[in-house]
């Protein structure tokens, strides 16, 4: 594997499930990052986490809990959602967030809240 | 304060015509700038950055931008359309001395290239 990844790729929950967003880089990054893409609305950045520690929380429902167990991996967790929720959640990673170069991305999962 | 501004949603052109992508952004320090492509269900893909150095940056593809200071602008050029070129644009800007990672991106550019 390359890059950066995520699965699964698609995913259909219903508001009282619970499931997990998995994301791995590839990269040998130290900075790791959740964004949501809806229909619309610009990318929102959600999360934030720079050699496992979590530096930005982007006034995200609680319902999203994200979990950083070592710089190559990333998850969503994700609980109780809403339709409104419905987007697609991209991961990405950078050498680390202090570094003033580019973030690189996974090809997302396409969530949708049922 | 970093922000973006992409003009035009939607651009369209025909294959083999000039593409212009415009963006300009907002910064209170000297600017990162980035363009990046999205193709239809794949994540963001970075097209090229101005950091330091030349204001005219290449990128992969034929693509090209030119940053500007005086007019705050880092609009995003290819000479000649190919089909392969329709997909979303966006344009980021990150402020330097930054301590967080944070990427401030324009809503997109839908571009479409006819035949």
């Amino acid at each position: 594997e390359t890059g950066v990844t995520q699965t699964p790729r698609h995913l259909v929950m219903g508001m009282t499930n619970k499931k997990s967003l998995k994301c791995e880089q590839h990269l040998g990054h130290n900075a790791m990052y959740w964004y949501k893409q809806s229909a619309k609305k610009p990318l929102e950045l959600m999360f934030v986490y720079n050699f496992k520690e979590q530096t930005e929380n982007n006034s995200v429902p609680s319902r999203f809990s994200p979990e950083c167990p070592n710089s190559s991996h990333l998850f969503l967790h994700l609980h109780t959602l809403q339709p409104e929720d419905s987007a697609l959640y991209l991961c990405a990673s950078s050498q680390e967030s202090g570094f003033q170069g580019e973030q690189y991305f996974g090809p997302g999962t396409r969530l949708t809240v049922t | 304060a970093q922000s973006v501004t992409q003009l035009g949603s939607h651009v369209s052109v025909s294959e083999g015509a000039l593409v212009l992508l415009r963006c300009n952004y907002s910064s209170s320090v000297p600017p990162y700038l980035f363009w990046y492509v999205q193709y239809p269900n794949q994540g963001l893909q970075l097209l090229l950055k101005y950091t330091t150095g030349a204001t005219l940056v290449k990128g992969i593809n034929g693509f090209e931008a030119e940053f500007k200071k005086s007019e705050t602008s880092f609009h995003l050029t290819k000479p000649s359309a190919h089909m392969s070129d329709a997909a979303e644009y966006f344009c980021a800007v990150r402020g330097r001395g930054s301590t967080l990672g944070r990427l401030y991106f324009g809503r997109g550019t839908q571009l479409t290239v006819w035949p």
